[in-house]
């Protein structure tokens, strides 16, 4: 069975601050994963995909990197702003998603 | 236009009673799905239909169940209303789940906020 685990749970940073959010996976027999924000009250907005046979994805300021063998995925975020204040969640695909309890992010102005 | 929606965004019900969720994607997809997402902002998938067919049904009372009359509609009916159904029932879809199971990126819709009395 899988399981997905975040860390930290919460990170509270100052504005312009270069950040890394963990992902931690059992199973890594994966197909894809997939990073995900979600703003209070709101759904999943899809981040970046990484599929298995990728190393790593990138989109503007932010760069997600997936070691399948150490079951392992990071998303670096470069030069924080206040709006990219929200819970960050993983998850991954092994024929169903398992998502991680998610990062809580507060970048201060 | 919205890519998956669902309807309503909040249900508010006594217990005992029944309700229905809806869910519509405009992506094209083949692959919908239900997962809730309970208080602590676990989010844990229900059921999954590929093409109308249902290939991931986990371990969820059957007082929930989910009809696909088209690759582009997933609804979720509940019977039965109890406490603890009090969640965020979130819809998604992605291109074709494989034969290996391998699927594409998963879009989500805003949630319906389903609080039962």
């Amino acid at each position: 069975k899988q399981e997905v685990t975040q860390i930290p749970a919460a990170l509270s940073v100052p504005e312009g601050e270069n950040l890394v959010l963990n992902c931690s996976f059992t199973d890594s027999a994966i197909y894809n994963l997939q990073w995900f924000r979600q703003d209070p009250g709101k759904g999943l907005t899809s981040l970046l995909l990484i599929q298995s046979s990728q190393r790593e994805q990138t989109s503007g300021r932010l760069n997600a990197s997936l070691d399948k063998s150490s079951g392992r995925s990071t998303l670096y975020i470069a030069a924080s702003q206040p709006g990219d204040s929200a819970t960050y969640l993983c998850g991954t695909n092994a024929g169903k998603s398992t998502f991680g309890d998610g990062t809580t992010l507060t970048v201060k102005p | 236009d919205t890519a998956v929606s669902q309807t309503p965004k909040y249900l508010v019900t006594q217990m005992g009673n029944d309700k229905s969720i809806k869910c519509e994607q405009n992506l094209g997809h083949d692959t919908m799905y239900w997962y809730k997402q309970d208080s602590k902002k676990f989010l844990k998938i229900m059921f999954s239909y590929n093409n109308k067919e249902l290939i991931i049904n986990e371990t969820v009372p059957n007082r929930f169940s989910p009809k696909s009359p088209d690759k582009a509609h997933l609804n979720l009916h509940i019977n039965s209303l109890e406490l603890g159904d009090s969640a965020v029932y979130f819809c998604a879809s992605s291109r074709r789940i494989g034969l290996a199971g391998e699927g594409g990126e998963l879009f989500f819709g805003e949630g319906s906020r389903l609080t039962v009395l």
